[in-house]
């Protein structure tokens, strides 16, 4: 049982160049979450997906994309990056009550944008 | 906007001392979260308490909810080096249904 695992660990990136961040979770939930945190701060949401092909903005979408493959995996991208964007990115799932249920996070992603 | 700030920003502390951080938020909330972080790691859920509930304890940890206040408190008791994290409220508002997070208190305890 992994949990919430993200793939890569580490990213750097130009400038204008552009990837997907891949998470997946083996705890049958059915919400899963993009965050993003900068250092020193808390986590801000970038989008989350409330079940199976349905998502939805969250504080800071701009410049991001995501997709609810199936009920495991949700993924995010990066159209085109920009410095901004450097962060450490965090994969969540939790079960069907986004409000009340315990949030599982992955280890995260580092990216680097130059 | 970070709905609940976490204060302080920093604390040092040596081990068996105990460590109380503070979140304050703005808006009416169905429920507040504590979560810990360890460097480099995800975050990691503590415990929740729920709006109608004043105190909330979890084997070292206790926790304290002051609606009127807007305020919570997170206590950990007889500290530990590997409590060494940062710590992060996380709250869910009355017209909302996702965690919103603050910024987090970094805790540093001292063999």
């Amino acid at each position: 049982n992994a949990g919430v695992t993200q793939t890569p660990k580490f990213q750097v990136l130009k400038t204008g160049q552009s990837m997907t961040l891949q998470c997946a979770q083996d705890m049958n939930h059915n919400s899963m979450y993009w965050y993003r945190q900068d250092p020193g701060m808390g986590l801000r949401l970038i989008y989350y997906s409330a079940s199976e092909g349905t998502t939805d903005k969250g504080e800071v979408p701009n410049g991001y994309n995501v997709s609810r493959l199936n009920k495991r995996e949700f993924s995010l991208r990066l159209e085109s990056a920009a410095p901004s964007q450097t962060s450490v990115y965090f994969c969540a799932s939790s079960g069907a009550r986004p409000s009340t249920d315990t949030q599982y996070f992955g280890p995260g992603t580092r990216l680097t944008v130059l | 906007s970070q709905q609940g700030e976490e204060d302080p920003q920093a604390l040092s502390i040596q081990e068996g001392e105990n460590a109380t951080m503070n979140c304050s938020y703005k808006t009416s909330i169905n429920n507040l979260q504590w979560y810990r972080q360890n460097s480099g790691r995800g975050l990691v859920h503590l415990i929740l308490i729920r709006s109608n509930e004043r105190e909330k304890h979890s084997g070292r940890l206790r926790v304290t909810l002051d609606t009127s206040k807007k305020s919570s408190s997170l206590l950990i008791t007889a500290s530990r080096a590997a409590d060494t994290a940062s710590y992060f409220c996380a709250t869910t508002p009355n017209a909302g249904n996702m965690l919103t997070f603050g910024g987090g208190t970094r805790l540093m305890v001292k063999p």
